[in-house]
């Protein structure tokens, strides 16, 4: 167990819907990532937050939009679903702002698009 | 389980060998490298990092050896497992201010009996 909490495991929706995803960090750790891993792309980066502020980019779409709350949890927003956003979505998280220092996934959220 | 599912290469040893996984990357400005291995319906898990000052680093039972001149980097996993059976992933950080992980397209080991 890694210590990195996402919920919900699995989601199923139908394309143009809304979706949150959530993730807890391991106790302690300022910085969450959000990555996507598709069956195309492999393992893609979206976006970081640190300590409550975006922290860096990586190839998120305009679609989607995250935040990290004052008690360090995050959450994944995605919005006007198209049947290729359906993928696994990872959090991971780390105790400073850099990922040379050893970053921790949870399990994921299987998305699903129908 | 959840599966990637991507066209992976992939490399099959009996239990009891050693595997060597390679990674090729492509970004000469990429100062750190990190393994990660990925089971079934699981998140990636750490294994083992070198920074690019160094050409070789040891853990528990794994290597890494990193080639800078040809941008290669391999894992070595001693006496394989059962429970080495996973997709392996390499990850290069580009020095910097963004330092975030970018990925390899991963390698599916399989322990054979």
């Amino acid at each position: 167990d890694s210590g990195v909490t996402q919920t919900p495991k699995h989601l199923i929706t139908a394309t143009g819907q809304r979706v949150t995803l959530r993730c807890s960090p391991r106790s302690g750790d300022l910085s969450v990532y959000w990555y996507q891993q598709s069956l195309d792309q492999g393992l893609q980066f979206l976006i970081q937050y640190y300590n409550g502020e975006e922290r860096a980019k990586g190839n998120i779409l305009e679609r989607f939009s995250a935040q990290q709350f004052p008690d360090l949890h995050s959450e994944l927003n995605l919005s006007s679903l198209e049947l290729g956003d359906s993928a696994l979505y990872f959090c991971a998280s780390s105790l400073r702002g850099e990922t040379n220092t050893e970053a921790f996934f949870g399990q994921g959220t299987r998305l699903t698009v129908v | 389980g959840e599966s990637v599912g991507l066209h992976l290469p992939t490399l099959s040893v009996q239990e009891g060998d050693n595997s060597i996984i390679n990674c090729a990357y492509s970004n000469s400005a990429s100062d750190y490298f990190i393994w990660y291995k990925q089971e079934s319906g699981k998140g990636p898990q750490f294994i083992i990092d070198i920074r690019s000052n160094m050409d070789k680093r040891q853990g528990q039972r794994v290597t890494v050896l990193l080639n800078k001149t040809v941008k290669h980097l391999s894992l070595q996993i001693a006496a394989t497992q059962p429970g080495d059976s996973a997709v392996y992933f390499c990850a290069e950080i580009e020095s910097g201010s963004a330092r975030q992980l970018t990925f390899g397209s991963g390698t599916q080991l399989t322990v054979l009996p």
